[in-house]
Order: C-alpha cells, then sequence, then structure tokens
C-alpha cells in the first residue's frame, strides 16, 4: 500500500528557517515524482514543485521558485520542503504529492503539514 | 488567479446530476495535456477522481465520470448524495509551468 506520511504541524516566527518531511513506502521511491502543494487557509491548492529522486532533477513553479527548496534523501525514502527565511504569508497546509508516471496527476496525497508562522 | 478556471460553486439536490467545468487554453488544456479531477472533502486531502480525462481510480464510484473537449473539461456527477459535498479541482500540465490547477468548485448538496 502506497502511503506518504508528512511531519507534525509546525509554529514559527517571521525570519525563522523550517524543513518539513514527507516519507514514502509502497513503492519505488527513487523511480518516481514526487512534490508539494499548497493550500492556503479557504483557498485553492497550488503547485510548488516536485523532484525526481532517482537523481535529484528538480523543478518549481515560477512562483516559487527561490522562495523555497526541495530535496531527497533517497537512503530513507524521505522528501524535504524548506524555507531560509519564512515569512507570516508562508501559513498554509503544504500537501505532499507522489505523481504517477504516466498520466502526470498526482495519485496519492500526504496529510499535509499546517505551518503556521506568527509573531 | 488560477491558470484553469471552475465555477466558484455549483449545487444540486440529492439523485440529481450536476456538472463542474474546467477551461484552459492553448498552452494547457488545448495543447492536448490530460487533466484530472480532485475531491477535496472538508478537513481532508484532496484524492484523485478522474485521470486523464475520463479514467476513474479503483474505489471510485461509476456516479463520477470526466469528459474533455479543445481547451477545456467536465467532471459529470450523476445520482448526487450527501457525502458528495466536497471541493473538487481540476488540474493540468501546461507547456512553461508544468503543473496548473484549477480554482476549484465547492459543490452543495441541498
Amino acid at each position: 500500500e502506497v502511503q506518504l506520511v508528512q511531519s507534525g504541524a509546525e509554529v514559527k516566527k517571521p525570519g525563522e528557517s523550517l524543513k518539513i518531511s514527507c516519507k514514502g513506502s509502497g513503492y519505488i521511491f527513487t523511480n518516481y515524482w514526487i512534490g508539494w502543494v499548497r493550500q492556503m487557509s479557504g483557498q485553492g491548492l497550488e503547485w510548488i514543485g516536485f523532484i525526481f529522486p532517482g537523481d535529484s532533477d528538480t523543478r518549481y513553479s515560477p512562483s516559487f521558485q527561490g522562495q523555497v527548496t526541495i530535496s531527497a534523501d533517497k537512503s530513507i525514502n524521505t522528501a524535504y520542503l524548506q524555507w531560509g527565511t519564512l515569512k507570516a504569508s508562508d501559513t498554509a497546509m503544504y500537501y505532499c504529492v507522489k505523481r504517477s508516471l504516466a498520466a502526470r496527476n498526482f495519485d496519492y496525497w500526504g496529510q499535509g503539514t499546517l505551518v503556521t508562522v506568527s509573531s | 488567479q488560477s491558470v484553469l478556471t471552475q465555477p466558484p460553486s455549483v449545487s444540486g439536490a440529492p439523485g440529481q446530476r450536476v456538472t463542474i467545468s474546467c477551461t484552459g487554453n492553448s498552452s494547457n488544456i488545448g495543447a492536448g495535456y490530460d487533466v484530472h479531477w480532485y475531491q477535496q472533502l472538508p478537513g481532508t486531502a484532496p484524492k484523485l477522481l478522474i485521470y486523464a480525462n475520463t479514467n476513474r481510480p479503483s474505489g471510485v464510484p461509476d456516479r463520477f465520470s470526466g469528459s474533455k473537449s479543445v481547451t477545456s473539461a467536465s467532471l459529470a456527477i450523476t445520482g448526487l448524495q450527501a457525502e458528495d459535498e466536497a471541493d473538487y479541482y481540476c488540474q493540468s500540465s501546461d507547456s512553461s509551468l508544468s503543473v496548473v490547477f484549477g480554482g476549484g468548485t465547492e459543490l452543495t448538496v441541498l
């Protein structure tokens, strides 16, 4: 059974750094793109980017390029999303997603990690 | 402003049929990229509902169906049930952005 298990909720202050994680299981981690989707409170879904753990090829949405960093550690089947300097506007739910091979959809989703940035 | 356009809300009575549209352009749906649909029940993560325009993952009832035309796609739900009340999102690919979503449609079962 494919599972994406994300790290727990975070409360941070503006200017702090943060790295959240997503552990994949039940499939060959290195063979599929894994990425992140943001959902701000009461809003829609926004694609942030994804990484191919097999060779660390990474793609970002232009809206998020330079704002976050996506990485992966294939030795422990885990992907990461990190911020160097958090802003209040980064407050949102972040979902980890696995991309299907052929259809370019996201066939499995993590449970979500709520990030709250507040002074 | 989402790249793909969906109506903000639709509604229908139990047993009725509703459709949700998803309109793109020549860079995404019109370029031949597939459209996928997700259902997000209140307080939960989205779930894949329809993939590659018309296909249902295992476990999705056949009350849900998808279609695609030149620059748009539609999700149809027949025999509407109270448990269908959720937000629905379309998603496609785009030659410049890689992944694009619609703004989402809130379905209310009256």
